[in-house]
C-alpha cells in the first residue's frame, strides 16, 4: 500500500471548518483513500472514504485532488469532541483477506479550541 | 450498524497467567478480523488477521505461540494472551471486515500485567 504524509498536528477553532491534508503522491490507481480518527483511548472510528471523486456523509467531506495524489478532510463545524488523532491511510480494494489491512501511520493530532 | 465489541474493555492480571478477549461484530458478519496492538503514544501496528475457520495469520515479529487466536465464527474471533507478562501490557484492538470492504474497530482493551 502507498504511504501517506500528514502533519503531525493541527489546531481549529471551535466551530470553524477543519482542514486536514494528507499527501499520498505514490497511490495507484486502484487503492482507496480512508479516514479514521481515533480519540483518546478509544478504537478507530471510521469516517470517510473515496476513490477518485469528492465524498460526503453526515460526519465530514473528502476531496480528492484530480491527480490522486493528496486529499482533505474537512469536517465542516468542529467541536471540542472532534479532538482525535486523523489517519489517512491508502488500500488497495479488496480482493482477499490480504488486501484489507489498514496499515496506520502517525496521523495527524487535531486539537479543537474553545 | 456496523457494530464492533470487545470484552473485557479493562483487564488487569498477575504476571505468568493467560487472558482471553473476544471481538465480536453484533450487526454484521464478518469473515476477516484483525487485531492490532498500541502502546502510549504509538500507532495501532497490526498483530494478526483472522479468517472464519482457519488458522490466522501473524505479521512479522508476532509469536503465534503466545498470542492464539481464534475465529469460530463469522460474528466472533478471540485472542488469548498466554502466560502473560508486564512488557504484554498495552490496548489491543480488534476490527472487522464488512462486506462493503470497509473496517470496523472495537473499542479496544486494556491489558495491564503486574
Amino acid at each position: 500500500d502507498a504511504k501517506t504524509t500528514q502533519p503531525p498536528s493541527m489546531d481549529c477553532a471551535e466551530g470553524r471548518a477543519a482542514n486536514l491534508p494528507c499527501n499520498h503522491s505514490t497511490i495507484s490507481g486502484n487503492e482507496y483513500v480512508y479516514w479514521y480518527r481515533q480519540i483518546h483511548s478509544q478504537g478507530p472510528q471510521y469516517i470517510i472514504h473515496g476513490l477518485k471523486n469528492n465524498e460526503t456523509n453526515e460526519m465530514a467531506s473528502l476531496i480528492i485532488t484530480e491527480d490522486r495524489k493528496s486529499s482533505t478532510l474537512i469536517l465542516p463545524h468542529a467541536t471540542l469532541r472532534d479532538t482525535a488523532v486523523y489517519y489517512c491511510i491508502v488500500r488497495v480494494a479488496g480482493s482477499g483477506a490480504g488486501s484489507y489491512q489498514l496499515t496506520f501511520g502517525k496521523g495527524t493530532k487535531l486539537s479543537v479550541i474553545p | 450498524g456496523a457494530v464492533v465489541s470487545q470484552h473485557p474493555s479493562r483487564v488487569i492480571c498477575k504476571s505468568g497467567t493467560s487472558v482471553k478477549i473476544e471481538c465480536r461484530s453484533l450487526d454484521f458478519q464478518a469473515t476477516t478480523m484483525f487485531w492490532y496492538r498500541q502502546f502510549p503514544k504509538k500507532s495501532l501496528m497490526l498483530m494478526a488477521t483472522s479468517n472464519e475457520g482457519s488458522k490466522a495469520t501473524y505479521e512479522q515479529g508476532v509469536e503465534k505461540d503466545k498470542f492464539l487466536i481464534n475465529h469460530a465464527s463469522l460474528t466472533l474471533s478471540t485472542l488469548t494472551v498466554t502466560s502473560a507478562h508486564p512488557e504484554d501490557s498495552s490496548f489491543y484492538i480488534c476490527s472487522a471486515n464488512m462486506a462493503t470492504d470497509t473496517q470496523y474497530f472495537g473499542p479496544g482493551t486494556r491489558l495491564t500485567v503486574l
